[in-house]
């Protein structure tokens, strides 16, 4: 399969909770990417790991990846409504992004 | 960031209609584009990757003959969909690299929805 996969599919939480998404990809990797996506909208790059990193951190958000399992997990913190989206990773493996299933995430006001 | 433009943004056609859709790297040159379909509540999945000026390379499964990719310029890259049936209804994503960069990033078009009744 193209897709890597992605747990949960879908994912719904209340205001100021976190939400922890997680990856599994295939092939060894130059980095790896999350993304958001809004309901029929394009995507908004959101983080990028490159594989020698471990975590990362932005914002609200924290990446780890863990290249030996071949996984990675995005964990948004202090969730608010407006991050109700899909959220999709994205492996690189040289020019080509290949990307999980996605997770949709509702966050309730 | 780059900016990546597509057009048009919906599109809604009758079945046997060939429909074309314009991918274009507004402010750099785009080596490779990368044309995605998505269905609904599914994720991305690549169709085919083009380099400028040589022929597309076709992920399996889809058909080349059915999805017309040209990559003429730097800068623009269409899709066309030819004889589109209600099946081919989805949405259509492109992304584009430059040269330069470590890792060749992909900045990604806002998308195409493709309707065909």
């Amino acid at each position: 399969s193209q897709q890597g996969e992605e747990d949960p599919q879908a994912l719904s939480i209340q205001e100021g909770e976190n939400a922890t998404m997680n990856c599994s990809y295939k092939t060894s990797i130059n980095n790896l990417q999350w993304y958001r996506q809004n309901s029929g909208r394009g995507l908004v790059h959101l983080i990028l790991i490159r594989s020698n990193e471990r975590e990362k951190h932005s914002g609200r958000l924290r990446v780890t990846l863990d290249t030996s399992k071949k996984s990675s997990s995005l964990l948004i913190t202090a969730s608010r409504a407006a991050d109700t989206a899909s959220y999709f990773c994205a492996s690189n493996a040289g020019n080509m992004l290949t990307f999980g299933g996605g997770t949709r995430l509702m966050v309730k006001p | 960031g780059a900016v990546v433009s597509q057009h048009p943004s919906w599109v809604i056609c009758k079945s046997g209609t060939s429909v074309k859709i314009e991918c274009r790297s507004l402010d750099f040159q785009a080596t490779t584009m990368f044309w995605y379909r998505q269905f609904p509540k599914q994720s991305l999945m690549l169709m085919a990757t083009s380099n400028e000026g040589s022929k597309a390379t076709y992920e399996q499964g889809v058909e080349k003959d059915k999805f017309l990719i040209n990559h003429a310029s730097l800068t623009l890259s269409t899709l066309t969909v030819t004889s589109a049936h209600p099946e081919d209804s989805s949405f259509y994503i492109c992304s584009a690299s430059g040269s330069g960069g470590g890792w060749n990033e992909q900045f990604f078009g806002p998308g195409t929805r493709l309707t065909v009744l």
